[in-house]
């Protein structure tokens, strides 16, 4: 079946570090792909998303390409701050009703 | 903008006692989908429903149903509950009329099972 895998926590970095996590799939097809953002206490928040090879999506200062030919959706960020702190969920779905299917999560700690 | 809501916030229920969870989405939007955190979990995907119709069904017990209802809210309602049943519990909605749309997430209700 469709699946995501993503670099296993937690991550801790320093602020205005280089923050990459990566997250590569398994899909029959051309699925969506997602960052999710979870704050402590709250719910999932989409962070960016790309629908097409090549497709850049970005969001405050975070950015991700979707590269069909190594199935990956690596995030990016040139400089993290203590406010980024938070757990990471990288997701596909397809068109129609079907269900996101989510990464384990990456925890990032970003101290200052 | 109207958001997902999600009813109760927090619930603290028995072993072997009921719970119901309620989900309105997005107005618009045609498709709900459940999932439950585990703590330092990944979301996993309980069941959907597309036009008040179940469409998909994943890792959900049969202790467990769902359904939407005329005006697209959704309830899941959780039987004999278990200590395991503690969660956070999503409900998501998305609007299929478009390609490519994302799902829009509530804030979750947790459920405490003691």
């Amino acid at each position: 079946g469709d699946s995501v895998t993503q670099m296993e926590g937690p991550v801790t970095l320093s602020e205005e570090a280089f923050l990459t996590i990566n997250c590569t799939y398994t899909a029959t097809g051309y699925p969506s792909l997602f960052w999710y953002v979870q704050y402590p206490g709250e719910g999932l928040q989409l962070l960016l998303k790309a629908t097409k090879a090549d497709d850049k999506g970005s969001n405050k200062g975070f950015e991700a390409t979707y590269r069909k030919e190594t199935t990956s959706f690596h995030l990016e960020k040139g400089s993290v701050q203590v406010s980024d702190s938070a757990v990471y969920f990288c997701a596909l779905t397809f068109s129609g009703n079907t269900p996101l299917v989510f990464g384990k999560g990456t925890r990032l700690s970003v101290i200052a | 903008a109207a958001g997902v809501i999600q009813s109760p916030r927090h619930l603290i229920k028995e072993k072997r006692e009921t719970a119901t969870l309620k989900c309105y989405p997005i107005p618009r939007h045609d498709t709900v989908y459940w999932y439950q955190q585990g703590p330092g979990q990944d979301p996993q995907f309980l069941i959907s429903f597309y036009e008040k119709m179940q469409s998909d069904k994943g890792s959900i017990p049969d202790r467990f149903s769902a359904q939407q209802f005329s005006d697209y809210h959704s309830e899941l309602n959780m039987s004999s509950l278990e200590l395991g049943d503690s969660a956070l519990y999503f409900c998501a909605s998305r609007y299929q009329g478009a390609p490519n749309t994302e799902a829009f997430f509530g804030q979750g209700t947790r459920l405490t099972v003691v």
